[in-house]
């Protein structure tokens, strides 16, 4: 049982490229949230999805998009990279109702 | 809008001395409360939550918190700290019946031999 995979663990990204974070759960939860890490602001909420084919912005969507084809899986999109995406981007999933979140490994990306 | 605050940004404690970590939230209605401990390059492991009920909730490690609906705390506490307890802490809260589960800043622990 994984439960919560992102994938790459490490990325260094030139200014203006483009990627996709991959996030991918088994634990047949229905909601998925990406979120950035900085030092000193915790984890803020970037996208997230409380289910397929439905998705929402959460506190900082700027620069990122997100899709939600299937349950297990829900990629983040860097279009077009600047140097202050540069962070750790965590992956969580949870259940319905009274559930807590349950997170990945983390991404870490370096833009420069 | 809700919101999460820890205002100890850093906090150094002596092997076996308690610890309390401190949590203030915004939110208008009914929150669900959550504890999250990492450690350095880790993702984040549930020490403990609340839903609703009894007031003192207990986690793992050892570590418990106590839900003050009218002071709009949450702090989490360990009667006696282990050097393996020096990690980020970070208190988070979401609604009821809400999607968003929003962070606090964390509070970095260091643990002195």
């Amino acid at each position: 049982n994984a439960g919560v995979t992102q994938t790459p663990k490490f990325q260094v990204l030139k200014t203006g490229q483009s990627m996709t974070l991959q996030c991918a759960q088994d634990m047949n939860h229905e909601y998925m949230s990406w979120y950035r890490q900085d030092p000193g602001m915790g984890l803020r909420l970037i996208h997230y999805s409380v289910g397929a084919g439905i998705t929402d912005q959460g506190e900082v969507p700027n620069g990122y998009n997100v899709s939600r084809s299937t349950t297990e899986d829900f990629p983040l999109r860097l279009l077009s990279a600047a140097p202050s995406q540069t962070s750790v981007y965590f992956c969580a999933t949870r259940g319905g109702g009274r559930t807590e979140a349950f997170f990945g490994q983390g991404t870490r990306l370096t833009v420069v | 809008a809700q919101s999460v605050t820890q205002p100890d940004i850093h906090i150094t404690v002596s092997e076996g001395a308690s610890l309390e970590l401190r949590c203030n939230y915004s939110y208008g209605a009914t929150p669900y409360l959550f504890w999250y401990v990492q450690s350095p390059g880790q993702g984040l492991q549930l020490l403990l939550k609340y839903f609703s009920g009894d007031t003192l909730v207990q986690g793992i490690k050892g570590f418990e918190a106590e839900f003050k609906r009218s002071q709009s705390s949450f702090n989490l506490r360990k009667p006696s700290v282990h050097w393996s307890d020096a990690a980020e802490y970070f208190c988070a809260v979401r609604g009821a019946a809400g999607n968003k589960l929003t962070f606090g800043g964390g509070t970095r622990v260091l643990v002195k031999p």
